[in-house]
């Protein structure tokens, strides 16, 4: 059973170009969830979806930035026309269910992340 | 607003000895708190979480946390640290009301030397 997985696991662009963060979560998970680590930083929130639907965007940038879950294949991270401040781990995380359903916690499996280098 | 708290960015410890990291937390109610650890380059593992109960909790690779009301804190502490152990610790806290959205603290880096 494969774990989340998570490609490229490392990405360079160059300032202006776009980047395509993909992420497939763990066979059965229809919840998926993106955050930013930024260098010497913690993991901040981005973005939670569950398949074709955009749940909680509180954590994404109003610019620049998208995300989607398809109801078939990966969930993108999109970031356009990329500058160096988003130079940072992308993780992401996926659960069968919502977190807190049925008044229990179900655990949220990360993948390996993305790292973004912006020249 | 929810925040977290690790005061300690880097700890050494001896391989053996042990080890107690810190955890301070900002919420209004009751969160969930939980402890990852982060090998380099690679993704979070679960180490354990508090979710209600009984305030000392298990996890797994021999670490336990305590929730502490009064003080705002879930410090996880290990009786004997093992080379292995080295990696990045991250405490976090999840609303109660929605639980999806993680707030992570800025991490302690753990060294152990032999």
């Amino acid at each position: 059973n494969a774990g989340v997985m998570q490609n490229p696991r490392h990405l360079v662009r160059r300032r202006g170009q776009e980047a395509r963060l993909r992420c497939s979560p763990m066979k059965g998970h229809s919840h998926v969830y993106w955050y930013r680590q930024l260098p010497e930083e913690g993991l901040k929130f981005m973005v939670y979806l569950q398949k074709e639907n955009i749940i909680d965007e509180s954590g994404m940038p109003k610019e620049r930035f998208s995300a989607e879950f398809p109801k078939e294949g990966p969930s993108i991270l999109r970031i356009q026309q990329v500058v160096r401040g988003d130079s940072a781990a992308y993780f992401c995380a996926s659960s069968p269910v919502s977190p807190t359903s049925g008044g229990k916690y179900n655990e949220q499996f990360f993948g390996p992340g993305t790292r973004l280098t912006v020249l | 607003a929810q925040s977290v708290t690790q005061p300690d960015i880097h700890i050494t410890v001896s391989e053996g000895a042990s080890l107690e990291l810190r955890c301070n937390y900002s919420y209004g109610a009751t969160p969930y708190l939980f402890w990852y650890v982060q090998s380099p380059g690679q993704g979070l593992q679960l180490l354990l979480k508090y979710f209600s109960g009984d305030t000392l909790v298990q996890g797994i690779k021999g670490f336990e946390a305590e929730f502490k009301r009064s003080q705002s804190s879930f410090n996880l502490r290990k009786p004997s640290v093992h080379w292995s152990d080295a990696a990045e610790y991250f405490c976090a806290v999840a609303r109660t009301n929605t639980g999806n959205q993680f707030y992570f603290g800025t991490g302690t880096s753990l060294t152990v030397i032999p």
